[in-house]
């Protein structure tokens, strides 16, 4: 089946900077790919769209100048979390939505965790 | 704003059981529905996917099933072992076309050997 990749796997980095976090599609082409949080025992939620050649679209409640993302090709989307703080330690997953015939399916990526002290 | 409930939210049988987990949405306009599980601290495997021209999927001792008019879904596990503990989360795309996903609030999953 399709892989979706992120790296790095796991971070921890100090209070005050940026992190960044890749998401990419191995083997099928994407337009649009999503980035989740989610925090201990909590379920998923979505932060983002990200859109290839576009502005990503932020859900409610996320602040687009904290969280960067890029969608610079078709198989590559990066997130980035600027001036991190401890409560933006969390697990961060991405997902690909495939850009061929079965375009109902997302792939979704094994996720970065990041701790910020 | 669609939400997605999960029920139970935890779980604790023994080996050998057969079980049925619930998941809920607000607003019944659901595309695809999707079910993954997820162990400790790891990332997601996706189960089963209904798309929006299916209703129902199998796979091995899986069953997901999804009623469109209430917006309601289940997955059944038949025959359950100690190896399918973990969160199961189901997750669904609105008809809006934008294909983001919605998850649920999650069941915790024990299964005693």
């Amino acid at each position: 089946g399709a892989v979706v990749s992120q790296h790095p796997s796991r971070v921890i980095c100090k209070s005050g900077t940026s992190v960044k976090i890749e998401c990419r599609s191995l083997d099928f082409q994407a337009t649009t790919m999503f980035w989740y949080r989610q925090f201990p025992k909590q379920s998923l939620m979505l932060m983002a769209t990200s859109n290839e050649g576009s502005k990503a679209t932020y859900e409610q409640g996320v602040e687009k100048d904290k969280f960067l993302i890029n969608h610079a090709s078709l198989t590559l989307s990066t997130l980035t979390v600027t001036s991190a703080h401890p409560e933006d330690s969390s697990f961060y997953i991405c997902s690909a939505r495939d850009d061929g015939p079965y375009q109902e399916t997302q792939y979704f990526g094994p996720g970065t965790r990041l701790l910020v002290l | 704003k669609q939400e997605v409930t999960q029920i139970p939210a935890a779980l604790s049988v023994p080996e050998g059981e057969n079980l049925v987990l619930n998941c809920s949405f607000t607003d019944s306009a659901i595309y695809n529905l999707q079910w993954f599980r997820q162990d400790p601290g790891k990332g997601l495997t996706s189960l089963l996917l209904i798309q929006s021209s299916q209703r129902e999927q199998t796979s091995g001792r899986l069953n997901a099933s999804l009623d469109k008019s209430s917006g309601r879904s289940t997955l059944y596990i038949a025959a359950s072992q100690p190896g399918d503990s973990a969160t199961y989360l189901c997750a669904g795309t609105t008809t809006s076309g934008t294909y983001k996903y919605i998850f649920g609030t999650g069941t915790r999953l024990k299964v005693l050997a």
